[in-house]
């Protein structure tokens, strides 16, 4: 079954302690993307991937990190995270980086900072 | 700017009811994609529609139909006999080409809950 998979799906940690959301997509789509997704002010896009190794900013790129070592993962890193970076946040992927292209969601993960 | 307003923060209709969800979008771009997804109780995304700013026909697929109109520069979601399995939160984005190569970056409105009583 075709899929966007993000690990964990809920968590609670606390300030300063790192952590890592894993995404894997099965499809071979080249572009990958995280979202955040706020109370009124819907979703949007943290950091991109085009292909393997190419990444850029998105909108709101600040506290975070990615890494695209391979083609099916794209996990979103939090160095220090901190209580402003609660929310749920969204792997999406698609199978090249044109804006015509439909883009598959995972399921989310939502994130409590303490 | 590109810009995606969703005014409708929370629709509430009974059973049986027609229902229209309102979507205005801002652009510098003449080649867009506007897209709507929805994201049930459950938390997903899931893909509905896809739309390019030269095709401005209107769609429909069952009980959902999408009318686009570029002069008002609206994308507006109607579902007839609306269902409790429509109750969700239904987002509009806007996806530009762009120049220098495409980045497919959504840009989302902040949504409609919509509510379907039985």
């Amino acid at each position: 079954e075709a899929q966007v998979t993000q690990n964990p799906r809920y968590l609670i940690t606390v300030t300063g302690k790192k952590l890592t959301v894993t995404c894997s997509q099965n499809m071979n789509h080249e572009y990958m993307s995280w979202y955040r997704q706020d109370p009124g002010l819907g979703l949007r896009q943290i950091y991109y991937s085009m292909n393997v190794e190419v990444t850029d900013k998105g909108d709101v790129p600040e506290g975070y990190k990615v890494s695209r070592k391979e083609k099916r993962n794209f996990p979103l890193i939090l160095e220090s995270p901190s209580p402003n970076q609660t929310s749920l946040y969204f792997c999406a992927s698609s199978f090249t980086g044109g804006s015509y292209q439909p883009q598959h969601f995972g399921d989310g993960t939502r994130l409590s900072i303490l | 700017a590109q810009k995606v307003t969703q005014a409708q923060t929370e629709i509430s209709v009974v059973e049986k009811e027609d229902v229209t969800l309102d979507c205005v979008y801002e652009t510098r771009d003449t080649t867009y994609y506007l897209f709507w997804y929805k994201q049930p109780p459950s938390g997903e995304l899931v893909f509905l529609i896809r739309r390019n700013s030269f095709d401005e026909q209107n769609e429909i697929s069952g009980r959902y139909s999408w009318n686009f109109q570029k002069s008002t520069s609206s994308f507006n979601f109607t579902i007839t006999a609306s269902q409790v399995v429509d109750s969700a939160v239904y987002f509009c984005a806007l996806s530009e080409k762009g120049y220098g190569g495409a980045t497919n970056k959504l840009i989302f409105g902040t949504g409609t809950l919509l509510a379907v009583q039985p």
